[in-house]
């Protein structure tokens, strides 16, 4: 089973800061790799699929690279909306697993 | 565009069966896999196994197979996924979701509750 690992389980940031969000796979994934963003009581709402491309009506200050085994997800100019839970997940070979999450908190 | 609207909320007794539908509007029902994750209460998703409607054939993980169980009715674009031998740790909010592998759409999730 491929185990992803993302850092940090929580991070305080302000309003208008740029954070990064890291995911580690623990064998190489090329670029199956989404992003997904959850607030309290909602379904997860995809991000950021094939670890770069933005899903259709996010907003651009939303961004993620890498491949292979790690992948990082950037938010550009936080807004009071983007304070959520963030987690990777990797689709390879017919296999699908999540990070444990990201809790993005207000400072 | 696509909507997957999820069956009620659920309280069952160790040991018994649930039965969680996922019910599917605009699109194409078939064309895609339809995949069910749960949430544990303040916990991460987890992937439960999945079905291609085209191909009618349905993919577990080794943690769930044999315990899990996931079909479709195309006639009603429904899908549904059946977790038995219930446990207090199977206690979660169940998601279906659509896509062969970053989920686009998601259902709004059933709380299944598992209580003596």
């Amino acid at each position: 089973d491929i185990q992803m690992t993302q850092s940090p389980s929580t991070l305080s940031a302000s309003v208008g800061d740029r954070v990064t969000i890291t995911c580690r796979a623990s064998q190489s994934i090329g670029s199956w790799l989404a992003w997904y963003q959850q607030k309290p009581g909602k379904a997860p709402k995809l991000l950021i699929y094939k670890a770069s491309s933005l899903e259709s009506g996010v907003p651009s200050r939303f961004s993620g690279s890498g491949s292979g085994t790690e992948f990082t997800l950037t938010i550009s100019g936080l807004q009071p909306d983007d304070f959520a839970a963030y987690y990777c997940q990797q689709y390879t070979n017919y296999t699908y697993s999540f990070g444990q999450g990201t809790k993005l908190e207000i400072k | 565009q696509v909507q997957l609207v999820q069956s009620g909320a659920e309280v069952k007794k160790p040991g018994s069966t649930v039965k969680v539908s996922c019910k599917a509007s605009g699109g194409t029902f078939r064309s895609y896999a339809i995949k069910w994750v749960r949430q544990a209460p303040g916990q991460g998703l987890e992937w439960m196994g999945d079905f291609i409607p085209l191909f009618g054939t349905a993919n577990y993980p080794q943690k769930f197979q044999g315990r899990v169980t996931i079909t479709a009715d195309e006639s009603t674009s429904t899908a549904y996924m059946e977790l038995s031998s219930l446990r207090s740790e199977d206690t979660a909010v169940y998601y279906c979701a659509r896509g062969g592998g970053a989920l686009d759409n998601w259902g709004q999730g059933t709380l299944v509750t598992v209580s003596s």
